[in-house]
């Protein structure tokens, strides 16, 4: 219940392509749906989020695509660059509960 | 320039030995996450304070590892004996409510041989 699966585990982009990651959840009460970018060596930061009021959320080349019937969401990475190389995480919580994380993707975009 | 600190950066230690980490979080924020990452399990959550007081840690190896927040500044996770297994990076994390971005640190990269 408390789980998001993310899959795939690796992803190989060449540059100028379209990265999509997806993550699937079943608690209901989820409420809130970050993405985060992690590099080697250092902690994940927030890329972007949103909430279940919206389908789609767009900043740059990063968009969210939510589909709340199906408990599912998705990470687009449009024209991906080598500097996206990285792995992500999606995660999920509630507005009383601890952020939970799926088990990742590592991307690498080659030139 | 707010951050999450965490210390030490790198830790090798013998196995049975105890380990203390410490991490700072943002000045203001109330919710505190210590995760652990390791490449077969991604990220566990281990424990997690919100205005200092523990609301979960149902994610740590009770017989040996805790977690405590002495004052708002300072959150400290503990591994007593350490083992082999717990070798990993081990990553704080702060965020000025439940439900909203959590900022992390640059994690402490434990090693116990």
């Amino acid at each position: 219940q408390q789980q998001v699966k993310q899959s795939p585990q690796s992803l190989i982009v060449q540059k100028g392509g379209i990265s999509i990651i997806n993550c699937a959840y079943e608690n209901t009460a989820f409420d809130y749906f970050p993405w985060y970018q992690q590099f080697p060596g250092k902690g994940p930061a927030l890329l972007i989020a949103i909430r279940p009021d919206v389908s789609e959320k767009k900043e740059g080349r990063f968009t969210i695509s939510f589909n709340k019937s199906a408990k599912q969401f998705s990470l687009h990475i449009m024209d991906s660059q080598p500097g996206d190389s990285a792995t992500y995480f999606c995660a999920a919580s509630t507005d009383t509960d601890k952020l939970i994380f799926g088990t990742g993707t590592r991307l690498q975009v080659f030139p | 320039d707010a951050r999450v600190t965490q210390t030490p950066r790198h830790k090798v230690t013998e196995m049975g030995q105890e380990v203390t980490m410490r991490c700072q979080p943002i000045l203001g924020h109330n919710t505190v996450f210590w995760y652990r990452q390791t490449m077969m399990q991604g990220l566990e959550l281990l424990a997690y304070f919100r205005n200092r007081a523990p609301l979960d840690d149902s994610g740590m190896p009770k017989d040996r590892f805790s977690a405590e927040m002495p004052d708002a500044t300072l959150a400290t996770l503990k591994i007593q004996p350490s083992e082999p297994r717990d070798s990993a990076v081990y990553f704080c994390a702060s965020g000025p409510l439940l439900n909203t971005e959590a900022f992390f640190g640059q994690g402490t990269r434990l090693t116990v041989v």
